[in-house]
């Protein structure tokens, strides 16, 4: 089984600010899909952002990025301008190309945006 | 976007009784739905598989007599924890992908999360 790993139980951010979130994942395959969910207090998962690793170029959704490095294993979200709203369980999430559509979710960050 | 109901979103039962989690494709059909269970400040940990017209897939160390899982439509998907006791208290989740259609892209949405109390 794939495994993704994001090493930062908790972050935090000033309001207004950039934070960057972690998460790097093992697999032996070439082609893939990588997504960043939300789960704020209301326990609600919702997608932020999705990058299919054939594709180089980083997606963006607003103030939403992803650094994608395909030879690193690595697939770290950038949050610009933070909004006391992205607080919030952020987990990243891998998927399969070929083999079924399971998903393998991160243990989560937890990001705390201070007013 | 896609959306997926989740119901009932609490329940509370007591000691040895049967509840039942319904999870619906609003606006698009399912061929393979999941279920998760997520205990707290933890991840979603897997739980099955739901496979329309077919048995599910059970995750290692799942009890396939405990929780139950029945997809009879490409729209619906029910768990039933069977004999429910208090250690089954958790918040269950289940999602699914869109298996064609512009709505599809390989994602999976999810429901808003059932929280199950055992007394």
């Amino acid at each position: 089984a794939q495994t993704v790993t994001q090493s930062q139980p908790e972050m935090s951010v000033q309001e207004a600010e950039t934070v960057t979130l972690s998460c790097t994942y093992d697999t032996s395959e070439s082609d893939y899909y990588l997504f960043w969910y939300k789960q704020p207090p209301s326990r609600q998962m919702i997608l932020v952002i999705r990058q299919e690793a054939y594709k180089q170029q980083n997606a963006t959704e607003n103030r939403f990025s992803v650094n994608f490095q395909k030879a690193a294993k690595s697939f770290s979200l950038k949050i610009s301008d933070s909004q006391l709203g992205d607080a919030a369980m952020y987990f990243c999430a891998y998927r399969s190309a070929n083999t079924g559509n399971q998903f393998y979710f991160g243990t989560g960050t937890s990001l705390t945006v201070i007013p | 976007g896609a959306v997926v109901s989740q119901h009932p979103s609490w329940v509370i039962c007591k000691s040895g009784t049967s509840v039942k989690i319904e999870c619906r494709s609003l606006d698009f059909q399912a061929t393979t739905m999941f279920w998760y269970r997520q205990f707290p400040k933890q991840s979603l940990m897997l739980m099955a598989t739901s496979n329309e017209g077919s048995k599910a897939t059970y995750e290692q160390g799942v009890e396939k007599d405990k929780f139950l899982i029945n997809h009879a439509s490409l729209t619906l998907s029910t768990l039933t924890v069977t004999s429910a006791h208090p250690e089954d208290s958790s918040f269950y989740i289940c999602s699914a992908s869109p298996w064609t259609g512009a709505l599809a892209k390989n994602i999976q949405y999810f429901g808003a999360g059932t929280r199950l109390s055992v007394l």
